[in-house]
């Protein structure tokens, strides 16, 4: 099993929607999320960052976290045609240090 | 600040040529780290160095050696390229277990 798993996608949503992507996690004493967002032929770049229970807001995006069901999602409210990227989650499971553990990522297309 | 640079940003290799993918922060990070990109397998961890003075082997070592040559400095190096390690390489630092900042890459085509 994967430490981190997500859906691929492409996942298309129309100029205005809510875009919902979703990353689940295998080690359940993990502490720390990221989001990153990769546009092609780009590096990785962060968006947001969850320790606790709950959401947690910044602008147009919120991440959700859930440890009782090890899962954590990306909402990005009002998409724009410049959200599409690709998504990476990122996890870094306890007991390894400073090792950070990636998903495939999810490729996002909005359009106009 | 330049953030984290690499060079080179491209290269070619024949089989069984060697060289180092070079890697510099300016962010005085602790923490530094080298991952490979490829089709549908994401980010994938190769080394890592926590602090100045360590390195440790991430999800694919194999055929890869690392340097931390000083806090901001760390190297990659391929001893004998293979056509498997065709791959994008990132770069990448922080200050401990909390958000990366990365490089802009360096696409190595291995023949």
């Amino acid at each position: 099993q994967k430490e981190v798993e997500q859906n691929s996608g492409p996942l298309s949503v129309p100029e205005g929607a809510i875009a919902s992507l979703n990353c689940t996690y295998s080690d359940r004493g993990s502490q720390s999320f990221f989001w990153y967002r990769q546009y092609s032929g780009k590096s990785p770049e962060l968006i947001m960052f969850i320790y606790s229970n709950g959401d947690k807001e910044d602008g147009r995006f919120t991440a959700q976290l859930n440890k009782a069901s090890q899962y954590v999602s990306l909402l990005i409210r009002d998409s724009q045609p410049s959200d599409s990227a690709t998504y990476l989650c990122a996890v870094n499971p306890p007991n390894t240090g400073n090792q950070f553990y990636f998903g495939t990522g999810t490729s996002l297309t909005v359009i106009p | 600040n330049a953030g984290v640079t690499q060079t080179p940003k491209f290269q070619v290799l024949k089989t069984g040529q060697s060289m180092t993918l070079q890697c510099a922060q300016d962010m005085n990070h602790n923490s530094m780290y080298w991952y490979r990109q490829d089709p549908g397998m994401g980010l994938r961890l190769i080394y890592y160095s926590a602090s100045e003075g360590t390195t440790d082997k991430g999800e694919v070592p194999n055929g890869y050696n690392v340097s931390r040559l000083n806090k901001r400095e760390f190297s990659l190096r391929l001893e004998s390229a293979a056509p498997s390690q065709t791959s994008v390489y990132f770069c990448a630092s922080s200050r401990g277990p909390d958000t990366q900042y990365f490089g802009p890459g360096t696409r190595l085509t291995v023949l």
